[in-house]
């Protein structure tokens, strides 16, 4: 199974700060990587696939790099309502695999 | 608009079964791969199960391989999980999951809808 090792577990960073989250892959995923937000008590929502590709109605605050085995997800200026846990996911090969997820936190 | 909507989920005693089932509307049923993903309380997001579009292939993770099934009926736009052998650890909100990926052997590219989940608990 590939295993997606994501970093920080947890964040905390002053309204309107640019935040950034890794995930890095146990091997090469080309650019088979979600990036999913968690609000508490919902269902977890795509916000950007395939590394760089934002999901229609995300807002352009969101982004994502990175190919191979390293890739990285950023909030450009976060806002109140980015709290949330972020997961990456693997889609090159089955299991469909989850990073252990990031809850990020205003300071 | 996509809707998913669960159900079937409750308390079980170990060893028991339990069907979960998810009705679909708003998109073509029959062209898509669905998803199980589940969240045991408190934990992250586990992959279970995906059965694809047109051809109707099924895969697993390994943790629940040989003791759940998944199946679909496309008349009835509904995709369902039959748990048997259910153990304390596959306690947790099964949530059924669109992915965008269309027809064919695609088994996934992204799990783009997701319902608002069925909680399973096992338990004595």
């Amino acid at each position: 199974d590939i295993q997606m090792t994501q970093s920080p577990s947890s964040l905390s960073a002053p309204e309107g700060d640019r935040v950034t989250i890794t995930c890095q892959a146990s091997e090469h995923i080309f650019e088979y990587v979600n990036w999913y937000q968690q609000k508490p008590g919902k269902a977890p929502k795509l916000l950007i696939y395939d590394v760089v590709k934002l999901e229609s109605g995300v807002p352009s605050r969101f982004s994502g790099s990175g190919s191979g085995t390293s890739f990285s997800f950023s909030i450009s200026s976060l806002q109140p309502e980015d709290v949330a846990i972020y997961y990456c996911q693997q889609y090159s090969s089955l299991p469909l695999t989850f990073g252990g997820g990031t809850n990020v936190e205003i300071k | 608009e996509v809707q998913l909507l669960e159900s079937g989920g409750g308390l079980v005693q170990p060893g028991g079964s339990l069907r979960l089932s998810c009705e679909a509307s708003g998109f073509i049923f029959s062209n898509y791969a669905m998803s199980w993903v589940r969240q045991a309380p408190g934990k992250g997001l586990e992959w279970v199960s995906v059965i694809t579009g047109t051809s109707g292939a099924t895969y697993y993770a390994g943790s629940v391989r040989g003791r759940f099934t998944i199946s679909r009926d496309n008349s009835n736009n509904t995709v369902s999980l039959l748990m048997k052998g259910l153990r304390a650890d596959d306690t947790a909100r099964y949530y059924c999951v669109k992915d965008g990926c269309l027809g064919g052997a695609c088994y996934s590219e992204r799990l783009d809808h997701w319902g608002q989940g069925t909680v399973v608990t096992v338990s004595a």
